[in-house]
Parts: structure tokens; sequence; C-alpha cells
């Protein structure tokens, strides 16, 4: 099946790190992906991993991926007001007979900061 | 101008009107998607253009009806629709489907409809 799924809300204080989370169904994702959409804006994307690895950090993001379980994570370490935001997972999926990719996204997590 | 651009920003129709939503992109990008963003629902992929062809389309009523006349642009269009259809309308583009490495979307800021 292609289902990607993420809590709706996570509120955070700020300067403490945030966690979402998300769970996936196909096993045969070839990438994973976290988006960010700000107010009135289109998705962004803030970082990606390749199934075959297990963790990527870039700056204040790091991205844990445990495919046994087909669980991704986003930590954002010394969370700020800037990162209020809608925060989405997303997979890549290779269709079957076919090496065009697929992405599937989850609802997103709306992440809300308070001082 | 760069990046995926979008208009109108908002749409307020009528169930009988017929409207397009219009998509471009000046990325040099080869496909082309159109996005359904609803409250609490997981991100809806309508339709998906590659080189101009369509190559998804994911059970969309026909009352939406997709364009792509060319690599650059993509439209939306729009008649009879109800209104459970009134949701923001999100465009993307990528570099193209048949590459092996991540496929990385770049997003308009959507078209928000509304249907009364």
């Amino acid at each position: 099946g292609e289902d990607v799924e993420q809590s709706l809300f996570l509120s955070v204080r700020e300067g403490d790190s945030s966690v979402i989370n998300c769970t996936y169904t196909d096993s045969s994702s070839t990438y994973l992906y976290w988006y960010k959409q700000e107010p009135g804006a289109g998705l962004q994307l803030l970082t990606y991993i390749f199934s075959n690895m297990d963790m990527k950090q870039d700056q204040r993001l790091t991205v844990l991926l445990n495919k046994k379980d087909k669980h991704l994570s986003l930590r954002i370490a010394d969370t700020q007001t800037g990162d209020s935001a809608i925060y989405f997972c997303a997979e890549s999926i290779r269709r079957r007979y076919s090496s065009a990719s697929k992405i599937i996204f989850g609802s997103g997590t709306r992440l809300s900061i308070r001082p | 101008e760069t990046g995926v651009t979008q208009t109108p920003r908002h749409l307020v129709m009528g169930m009988t009107n017929k409207k397009s939503l219009k998509c471009e992109q000046h990325l040099g990008h080869n496909a082309m998607y159109w996005y359904k963003q609803s409250a609490k629902k997981p991100l809806e992929l309508m339709f998906v253009y590659s080189l101009e062809e369509r190559v998804e389309n994911n059970s969309v009523p026909s009352r939406f009806s997709p364009e792509c006349p060319n690599s650059s642009h993509l439209f939306l269009h729009l008649h009879t629709l109800q209104p459970e259809d009134s949701a923001l309308y999100l465009c993307a583009s990528s570099e193209g489907l048949w590459r092996s490495g991540a496929n990385v979307l770049t997003f308009g800021a959507g078209s928000r409809l509304t249907v009364l």
C-alpha cells in the first residue's frame, strides 16, 4: 500500500528540540523527504535521505530512518519561532514495471512554538 | 521570473462556473504535478505530466481536466465543481520522473479555491 502517516499537531517550547515523526507503508521507498510549508506558501524541501542510510544531519536538522519499522523522524534543534510551519513527510517509490518515481505525502504536522 | 508561479492565488466560483488554474515554471523541469491540499488530509496527488504526456491520473473526477501544452505550463480546467472541491491546489515541478536520484519537487504557492 501507499500510505504516509503523521500526527497533526506538535507544540514545543522555544529553544527546545522538536521531533516530528512519520510512518510509511511502502517497503520499496527509495528516498524519503521532509518539506516545510509556511503560511500562504507552497511546500519547500528541507532535506531528504536515501533509503539505505539511517541518519542525515544538516545544521539544526537531523533525520533518522528506521527502515525495518518504516519510521522516519525529523529533529529540529533549538527550535525558534521561525520554525512554526507545517512539516510534511513524503516517500518516493518506484512504480512496478516502471522506473518512474511517484511521491506520496503525509497530512503534515503543524508545529507551534510557545514562549 | 524564476520558480513555480500559480495564478490566480484565490478563486471563488459557483457550481455552474467554468474556470482554469494556471501554473508556470521557469526551471527547465520536465515533470509537472497537480496536488490537492485539504485540511487534515494527506496531500493528494491528482495528475502528473512528464514531457507533456500525462503519466498519472489518480481517479480524479472528470470535472477536473488538466492540460499541459508544453513543459513550462500546466493548467487545471474546472467545471461544475462541488463545495467539497474547495481546497488549496498546488502545482509542482521536478527535473524528471525517470532520474535515478532524488525526485525533488519545487512547489508554487497554490491557488485557494472556494466553491459556493
